[in-house]
């Protein structure tokens, strides 16, 4: 899998939108773009996943540049429960491998 | 549904002693992954198991062996435990794109 670059650590207010970014400048074109955040003492958990095309869901949004070497992870109105660390991960669906987890990003939300 | 399940939840071995960790995968799922996850560092991926068999596997030596049942359930067995072997240990169970992570195995070798 590509490998993708995050920034160690952001910060935020609560109730402000949050906008995580990710290069992959490698990125091949059969590969998606996934992001999986992991809380305090938990495994990690599914964000949301895009290939071309920006996507939405109840979670978050993911912009995706139009040359697909970057791509956004927006958090509309954070929370304090959406501090977390956030993985960018590239990941090619023909492939059995595992993901491949970077050091991702650490986000504090500040009340 | 339960989601994915492990256990146990924490464990403590000594350096040389062999330990299993079990996984139960989230109901329809037949796919499972293993990954490690020492602190401060992202998970890595340890294998993937599928219809009972290892499909793909990580940069980890054969002391980590694992075992795929028929209900889909998983083990991970660890042998010679090293200190470094200390870590959050993960299993992973797939649907399509989409993986669904258990809360993990703490695992400490003294």
């Amino acid at each position: 899998d590509a490998k993708t670059t995050q920034p160690n650590s952001m910060e935020s207010n609560e109730e402000e939108p949050v906008h995580l970014p990710c290069n992959h400048s490698t990125i091949s074109g059969t590969d998606y773009i996934h992001w999986y955040r992991q809380l305090p003492s938990q495994g990690p958990e599914y964000v949301i996943h895009g290939l071309t095309s920006n996507v939405n869901n109840r979670m978050a949004s993911l912009a995706i540049a139009e040359d697909r070497k970057s791509s956004t992870l927006i958090l509309h109105r954070a929370t304090l429960r959406d501090a977390a660390v956030y993985y960018c991960i590239l990941r090619d669906p023909r492939s059995s491998d595992g993901l491949t987890f970077g050091k991702g990003t650490h986000l504090i939300i500040q009340p | 549904d339960a989601g994915v399940t492990q256990s146990p939840t924490h464990l403590i071995k000594t350096r040389g002693q062999q330990v299993t960790l079990r996984c139960s995968p989230k109901s329809g799922h037949d796919t499972v992954s293993w990954y490690q996850q020492a602190l401060g560092q992202g998970p890595q991926f340890i294998f993937q198991y599928y219809e009972e068999e290892e499909r793909q596997r990580g940069n980890f030596p054969d002391r980590f062996s694992g075992h795929q049942f028929p209900n889909y359930s998983s083990e991970l067995n660890v042998n010679a435990l090293l200190l470094g072997d200390s870590a959050l240990y993960l299993c992973a169970s797939s649907l399509e794109l989409q993986q669904f992570f258990g809360p993990g195995t703490r695992l400490t070798v003294l």
